[in-house]
């Protein structure tokens, strides 16, 4: 069964402190496919990152990077020097390879204060 | 660039009511989903396509029915509304092939039901 965990319910930070967002998928795919998506308080899901299963390799796009490690089955999300304006959902995705489904953790609620 | 539309954007329906939430999206996209989420939860998948003329349950199916007789359109049609469909819905959209391809939301369709 396909499944994604974010244990995480909610974490409340300081501007400009780092943060880490964890993400732990249960998947018996070989081929499979993670993403992070932002949900803002406006409601829209915005796309961050696809990672596909065969590429481990860390990302790292501006303030945001991508730690991502089969062996764990972890794609963990951290942003550098939190800002205001990162205030949000953040939901991980798995989708699987045959059925092209999505499935999404529960999300975890970032607070960053001034 | 429309992408994946839905509407009505908010709508309150009294108990016993039907409705159709209308999507559509424009990139030839042979997958569309609709997903719930409800209040400080994450997404829950309802009904699935890969295509026109097939459609598929997800995890919450029941007080729900799909259609998709053309690649564009997908609507959600919910008989006899009752309180536990408050909710907010998505509409979303992919396109299967081996780079796994992200998955597109629309914004968003808030409903209550009183």
């Amino acid at each position: 069964a396909q499944k994604v965990t974010q244990a995480q319910t909610e974490i409340s930070v300081v501007e400009k402190e780092d943060v880490t967002l964890d993400c732990v998928y249960e998947t018996r795919d070989t081929t499979y496919y993670l993403f992070w998506y932002k949900q803002p308080p406006s409601g829209e899901l915005v796309f961050l990152i696809r990672r596909n299963s065969f590429d481990e390799q860390n990302e790292i796009s501006g303030r945001y990077s991508w730690n991502f490690q089969k062996s764990t089955s972890s794609f963990n999300f951290t942003i550098t020097a939190s800002q205001v304006v990162d205030s949000a959902v953040y939901f991980c995705a798995l989708r699987d390879y045959n059925f092209n489904k999505f499935y999404f953790g529960s999300g975890t609620k970032l607070n960053v204060k001034p | 660039n429309a992408g994946v539309t839905q509407t009505p954007k908010f709508r309150i329906l009294k108990i016993g009511q039907s409705m159709t939430l209308q999507c559509t999206q424009d990139m030839n996209h042979n997958y569309m989903y609709w997903y719930r989420q409800d209040p400080g939860m994450g997404l829950k998948l309802i009904y699935y396509s890969v295509g026109a003329g097939i459609t598929d349950k997800g995890e919450v199916p029941n007080g729900y029915n799909v259609s998709r007789s053309t690649t564009e359109d997908f609507p959600l049609r919910l008989e006899l509304a009752a309180p536990s469909q408050t909710s907010v819905y998505f509409c979303a959209s992919s396109l299967q092939g081996d780079s796994g391809n992200t998955i597109y939301f629309g914004e968003g369709s808030w409903l209550t039901v009183v």
